[in-house]
């Protein structure tokens, strides 16, 4: 069965310093792999995507993503965070077939301290 | 993405009773999807559409029905109100379109069981 980890349930950072958070996924058939992003009281934001080719991927808000296949890895990257990156952070995969369901991770809560 | 309008925005009820909430799509997408979202938890799928009259459950069904009679709504009834459902509530359709393959989200249900 398809699935998505995300190990950090919070990762506090101070403003300006980089941050990494982590998504894992397993699956046996491709997938298609998706950052969300969620402001408090608020929907969801798609930050970027997978679908193929380059697995370096750039998004809004000078976010990035690096799909890495072997380690069934889609970790989430800022070189510089802003006050304004606080928010929860949601990794999905689709595995396509006949339903594109949408599976998520449980959350990464990114809180930046001044 | 404008696609998605969700009804009511807000919502209170008694334990017991019966609540429908509507997601209305303007894109003429064939997939729908329900999720609860919940801390610690992520979305989890409820239910899902993938075509008229064609639906079925998602991981968290139980209490649960869905119906879908035209493209553009998919209704989510709880069939009993229960606390352990006071949750947001969001609609999702998905786009398969090569040049924007992805997901388009509602902004949410909150509903309060008491």
């Amino acid at each position: 069965a398809q699935s998505v980890t995300q190990l950090d349930s919070q990762v506090p950072v101070f403003e300006e310093a980089p941050v990494e958070l982590r998504c894992n996924y397993s699956s046996s058939v491709s997938v298609y792999l998706f950052w969300y992003v969620q402001y408090p009281n608020q929907g969801l934001q798609l930050l970027l995507k997978y679908l193929s080719g380059s697995t370096l991927v750039k998004g809004i808000n000078g976010f990035e993503a690096e799909f890495n296949k072997s380690q069934t890895s889609f970790h989430l990257r800022k070189p510089s965070v802003h006050i304004s990156d606080t928010a929860e952070y949601f990794c999905a995969l689709n595995y396509g077939g006949a339903t594109n369901k949408l599976i998520f991770g449980t959350g990464t809560l990114l809180a930046v301290q001044p | 993405d404008a696609g998605i309008t969700q009804s009511p925005r807000h919502k209170v009820t008694e334990t017991g009773t019966p609540v429908t909430l509507r997601c209305h799509q303007t894109e003429n997408h064939r997939y729908m999807y329900w999720y609860r979202q919940d801390p610690g938890h992520g979305l989890r799928l409820i239910h899902y559409s993938y075509g008229v009259k064609d639906t079925d459950k998602g991981e968290v069904s139980d209490g649960y029905s869905v119906s879908r009679s035209k493209t553009e709504d998919f209704l989510l009834t709880l069939e009993s109100a229960t606390s352990s459902q006071t949750s947001v509530y969001f609609c999702a359709s998905h786009r398969t379109t090569d040049s924007n393959y992805g997901y388009t989200f509602g902004s949410g249900t909150r509903l309060t069981v008491v």
